[in-house]
């Protein structure tokens, strides 16, 4: 079975520190994402990735940093955690190349954050 | 630019009734085009799409989804709801002519939560 494994369901951190969040996917895929998910405004992108260390901002790139030093890993750095980051994160990965596949993204269970 | 659009928030049906979830788009070229379903706590698992040739496409679960080119539109239907299939269901679309380093991004819209009551 294909899998996209996110480092952790919850978590809860204060105002300022560093958080990362962690996902692997065993597929080989080449595309790796980063959204995030609030009640009424759907799923935002923060950051993508099409290769290893190659990256690309989403819509809401601020306060948000990416790291893909392999092709099974993407990590999503909040530098200095902000209440407003409360929120779901999702990693997803898909295949690359021109083709309708590249748009089947198989997604992780989501680390919901919350900031205090 | 690429968009996405549901217009309901919420559907409301009943078993056994058929259901339609809309969803219209925006793109400059010929659409690639998907839904995505989303059960409670968890994430989103890929339902169904429509890349070229017979308009309509049928997915897993027994959904099946329509593309309208005049319309713009790719609704996703069920002749016979179940109560399984309340979750938080998502429209995206891709353009064909993406290239380069925006190849592989989805566009999404807003999500419609749909409710099938017993």
């Amino acid at each position: 079975d294909v899998k996209v494994t996110q480092s952790s369901r919850y978590l809860v951190k204060r105002t300022g520190e560093k958080v990362f969040l962690e996902c692997v996917q065993d597929m080989d895929h080449e595309n790796m994402f980063w959204y995030r998910q609030d009640p009424g405004l759907g799923l935002r992108l923060i950051y993508f990735s099409y290769d290893v260390k190659m990256k690309e901002k989403g819509d809401i790139p601020e306060g948000y940093s990416v790291s893909r030093e392999k092709k099974e890993r993407f990590s999503l750095i909040l530098e200095s955690a902000s209440t407003n980051q409360t929120s779901m994160y999702l990693c997803a990965s898909s295949l690359g190349g021109p083709g309708g596949r590249a748009g089947e993204l198989f997604f992780g269970e989501g680390s919901r954050l919350t900031v205090l | 630019a690429q968009s996405v659009a549901q217009p309901e928030d919420q559907v409301n049906v009943a078993e056994g009734n058929p259901l339609t979830v809309k969803c219209t788009y925006s793109v400059s070229g010929n659409p690639y085009l998907f839904w995505y379903v989303q059960y409670p706590n968890r994430g989103l698992q890929f339902l169904l799409k429509y890349i070229t040739g017979d308009n309509l496409v049928k997915g897993s679960y027994g959904f099946e989804a329509e593309f309208n080119k005049s319309q713009t539109s790719f609704h996703l239907k069920k002749p016979s709801a179940l109560v399984s299939d309340s979750a938080l269901y998502f429209c995206a679309v891709r353009d064909k002519a993406s290239r380069g380093s925006t190849l592989g991004r989805l566009y999404f819209g807003r999500g419609t939560q749909l409710t099938v009551w017993p």
